[in-house]
């Protein structure tokens, strides 16, 4: 079955960096677009960064730019988030999620369990 | 930015009610326009994609309708299984925008 699992969370100090990875299965990873998408603790949804299937294309939120990357593998199905220059704000519960199409972001039609980053001193 | 107004942020509606949830663009973003539903603890799930059109297995009590900017998400009854947060999204453009989202608690 299509399935996302995320990795890599945990707690880091504020000026660190952490990099999460997301493994795919159960559909041609290759093919589509993917998403990181963050929640805070009990707050709403906030998109971080989208990649077109091939890599060639990055966009990331304003808060995000510049310190955080988006990248991926097609060869081992991975998708991968390094985050550096990490701050408070960025506590939250990172989501690995899939695009129904590849090349543009279109709507969302899988996401993983999410994996937890805290940055605290 | 295009920015995503959701109203009500919360309502309490019994098993069986109509309920109707609207999310209001700062401009036009044509039907690029996606619904999710998050149940505590879990990922959200897409609910309707392009505005109106319903995701493969949601039931067809939820439906979506609206174009430009004013978007409305219906369920048609309201089930046991329905208490969540309801979220609308645009990708008419990057920064992708989510609503604040809709909390849909028992009365």
């Amino acid at each position: 079955q299509v399935q996302l699992v995320e990795s890599g969370g945990g707690v880091v100090q504020p000026g660190g960096s952490l990099r999460l990875s997301c493994a795919a299965s159960g559909f041609t990873f290759s093919s589509y677009g993917m998403y990181w998408v963050r929640q805070a603790p009990g707050k709403g949804l906030e998109w971080v960064t989208f990649i077109r299937f091939d890599g060639s294309n990055k966009y990331y939120a304003d808060s995000v730019k510049g310190r955080f990357t988006i990248s991926r593998d097609n060869s081992k199905n991975t998708l991968y988030l390094q985050m550096n220059s990490l701050r408070a704000e960025d506590t939250a519960l990172y989501y690995c999620a899939k695009d129904f199409g590849g090349k543009a972001p279109v709507q969302i039609d899988i996401w993983g369990q999410g994996t937890m980053v805290t940055v605290s001193s | 930015d295009i920015q995503m107004t959701q109203s009500p942020s919360s309502l309490f509606a019994s098993v069986g009610d109509r309920v109707t949830i609207t999310c209001r663009a700062t401009q036009s973003i044509s039907s690029y326009l996606n619904w999710y539903q998050q149940k505590p603890g879990k990922a959200p799930k897409l609910l309707i994609y392009a505005a109106s059109s319903l995701q493969s297995g949601v039931p067809s009590r939820f439906s979506g309708s609206g174009s430009g900017t004013d978007f409305t998400l219906t369920i048609s009854s309201l089930q046991p299984d329905d208490f969540a947060t309801y979220y609308c999204q645009q990708s008419y453009s990057t920064p992708l925008t989510f609503g604040g989202g809709t909390k849909v608690e028992i009365k």
